[in-house]
């Protein structure tokens, strides 16, 4: 169990840039969230994914925002046209579907949009 | 609605002496409840749950809770703070019957005198 994995860790990018961010479950969990965090703020929920179906989106997720999880093991979250607004950090936690769950956090990946 | 309100955005305690950081939730249905903790530039580590089982939880590296449903407070103790202990704590809910997202609260940053 190697935990779940982040990639980049950070990522400083143009007003207007397309970025996309890459998630690791741990091996055997079957459900995969998404989740940003600004600063002084909790995380909020963005979305999940139980295997490669796509299960709820919260209000948060413009269309500018897309994820996927095309194989139900790694996820992408793309931010198309970022904004300053979209500066955060962007969390990645995996859990198993049986209850009562217990959702691991990645380290995250922090979003600079200058 | 589900929701989660940590008293305290900062919280300053003297090495060795109790810590308490103090968390009320508000939810229509029996909620699981957590703390989670998170360090300087990582993810959140899971410390500890209440999922209907004993209302005294015990976590990891020494800290507590109980869940009071006469209150609904889910307050999080140690009886004695040491340094490692200074990071942001978050307290949060889900539905048991939807475990699809937690709710967090804003965090208290727990800070340890020396």
């Amino acid at each position: 169990d190697t935990g779940v994995s982040q990639d980049p860790r950070h990522k400083i990018t143009k007003r207007g840039q397309n970025v996309t961010f890459r998630c690791d479950p741990i091996s055997e969990h079957n459900r995969l969230y998404w989740y940003r965090q600004t600063l002084g703020q909790g995380p909020e929920f963005l979305t999940y994914f139980q295997n490669e179906a796509q299960l709820e989106k919260s209000r948060l997720l413009s269309d500018r925002f897309s994820a996927e999880r095309p194989k139900g093991s790694f996820s992408t979250l793309e931010i198309q046209r970022t904004e300053q607004g979209d500066s955060a950090m962007y969390l990645c936690a995996s859990s198993l579907k049986q209850g009562p769950y217990e959702q691991y956090f990645g380290p995250g990946t922090r979003l600079t949009v200058t | 609605a589900q929701s989660v309100t940590q008293l305290g955005s900062h919280v300053s305690v003297s090495e060795g002496a109790l810590v308490l950081l103090r968390c009320n939730y508000s939810s229509s249905v029996p909620p699981y409840l957590f703390w989670y903790v998170q360090y300087p530039n990582q993810g959140l580590q899971l410390l500890l749950k209440y999922t209907s089982a004993a209302t005294l939880v015990k976590g990891i590296n020494g800290f507590e809770a109980e869940f009071k449903k006469s209150e609904t407070s889910f307050h999080l103790t140690k009886p004695s703070a040491h340094m490692s202990d200074a990071a942001e704590y978050f307290c949060a809910v889900s539905d048991p019957a939807r475990d699809d997202k937690i709710i967090f609260g804003k965090g208290t940053r727990l800070h340890i005198l020396p």
